[in-house]
């Protein structure tokens, strides 16, 4: 497509309840990262997926948190259990290769609030 | 490993104000950097970026220098307009090909 989609663009959940967040890169990127911006503060690297590489994940708060790519298309974030620490928004960005020679493009991001 | 440190906000100006937002980074070998602007309600958009030393990246009258000797990476305009409040986020992409983003600033600019 002809940018970032990610979905839902709000959820709410309550407190222990799991979660999945779905994330579509742009056609042919072969990169894609999952960031979280909690309220007021800066984005806190996830998980890295590169082609058929294994992933980086070592941004993962714990082990409640996993994230799947089916080869080089769509990405999903789950979170087990969810906890009201885990409200923020999550947001997916692909790149055509990672590194930065390559643009990373954002999408608009899932705003999670746990209750 | 690789770190980015910004200037705490918020940084608040009046308008046609010369701005600066200061940026200095971490990194072993040679990082590419990057300033993203997030504008209130919207998603994250590149600004502008610079991917060797000594370039100079530009974008809506925005600039920045890769200073390889000072690790620096600050963010510049001549004259602000309120439309250019925002939070600016510097963020390098190291060897690790990972983004990494500093925390963020505010920036506020009164008519």
């Amino acid at each position: 497509g002809a940018g970032v989609s990610q979905s839902p663009s709000n959820k709410v959940t309550e407190k222990g309840k799991d979660v999945e967040l779905r994330c579509d890169p742009i056609s042919g990127h072969t990169a894609l990262y999952w960031y979280r911006q909690r309220l007021g503060q800066g984005l806190e690297f996830l998980i890295y997926f590169q082609g058929n590489s294994a992933p980086d994940k070592s941004g993962l708060p714990s082990d409640r948190f996993s994230a799947e790519r089916t080869g080089e298309s769509v990405s999903t974030l789950t979170i087990q259990r969810t906890q009201q620490e885990d409200s923020a928004v999550y947001l997916c960005a692909s790149s055509l290769q990672g590194g930065g020679n390559y643009g990373y493009t954002f999408g608009s991001g899932t705003r999670l609030t746990v209750v | 490993g690789d770190s980015v440190t910004q200037m705490e906000g918020p940084v608040t100006l009046s308008e046609e104000a010369f701005l600066t937002i200061n940026c200095t980074y971490t990194a072993t070998g040679y990082p590419s950097l990057f300033w993203y602007v997030q504008y209130p309600g919207e998603g994250l958009q590149l600004l502008l970026k610079a991917t060797k030393a000594d370039d100079k990246g530009s974008n809506k009258g925005f600039e920045a220098t890769y200073r390889k000797e000072t690790t620096s990476f600050h963010l510049e305009k001549g004259s602000v307009q309120v439309s250019d409040s925002a939070v600016y986020f510097c963020a390098l992409s190291g060897a690790t090909n990972k983004l990494i983003f500093g925390t963020g600033t505010l920036l506020a600019i009164q008519p």
